[in-house]
């Protein structure tokens, strides 16, 4: 079956700081990947995507890197700020409409 | 304007009771998923309408849960004789087309089931 995973479970920054936060994903025919940030009692947040045509795609304050020979995502977050602090999951597309998300990993970005 | 709405946002029941989630996407989005979100994991696929068809059910973990969109807008889904491991949040998101690759999902804030 499928599995995406996030190599680190929990991460503190200074504010200020650049944030990374990895992912593993196990299926090579995976073609989209997305980015999400759950704030505690909200649902996710999409914050950005990738295609696997592309290596890297940046957002405002985001870049997310793909690398598809070791099936690897991550995401950077430039000069992390407070409202950065979340869980932040990545997902990958399934079989039709389905995605696949990973277990999170937690930010919090200290003041 | 207004995103996806859940009701109830907190739902206790005791195990064996039906329940009922009640899902309101963006007015006009075709696609409605359900997801179900156990403690400190990550969102599980349960069902998928476009419009009021459930193409795809097969996240459902089991024959007491159901799903519908009678009218291809408000959700339902329903938990019969609740178990414990049914306890988690249940996500509902739409999008406005039909391809979950081209069209972005905009998740609800959930509700969130405790079966005791």
């Amino acid at each position: 079956g499928e599995s995406v995973g996030l190599h680190l479970p929990t991460l503190s920054v200074q504010e200020g700081d650049n944030s990374i936060i990895n992912c593993a994903y196990s299926n090579s025919a995976s073609d989209y990947f997305i980015w999400y940030k759950q704030e505690s009692g909200k649902g996710p947040q999409f914050i950005i995507d990738i295609r696997s045509n592309m290596d890297k795609r940046q957002g405002q304050r985001v870049t997310v890197l793909l690398n598809k020979t070791v099936k690897h995502l991550s995401l950077q977050i430039a000069a992390t700020q407070p409202g950065d602090s979340a869980v932040y999951f990545c997902a990958e597309n399934g079989e039709g409409n389905q995605f696949y998300f990973g277990t999170g990993t937690s930010l919090t970005v200290i003041p | 304007g207004a995103g996806v709405s859940q009701s109830p946002r907190y739902k206790v029941a005791k195990r064996g009771q039906d329940v009922a989630l009640r899902c309101d996407p963006i007015s006009g989005h075709v696609s409605l998923f359900w997801y179900q979100q156990a403690l400190g994991q990550g969102p599980e696929f349960l069902t998928y309408f476009q419009n009021e068809a459930q193409l795809d059910k097969s996240g459902l973990p089991s024959d007491r849960f159901f799903a519908e969109r009678p009218e291809g807008s408000v959700s339902t889904l329903k938990i019969q004789r609740t178990q414990q491991e049914d306890s988690a949040v249940y996500l509902c998101a739409s999008s406005p087309g039909r391809l979950a690759t081209n069209n972005e999902q905009f998740f609800g804030p959930g509700t969130r089931l405790t079966v005791l």
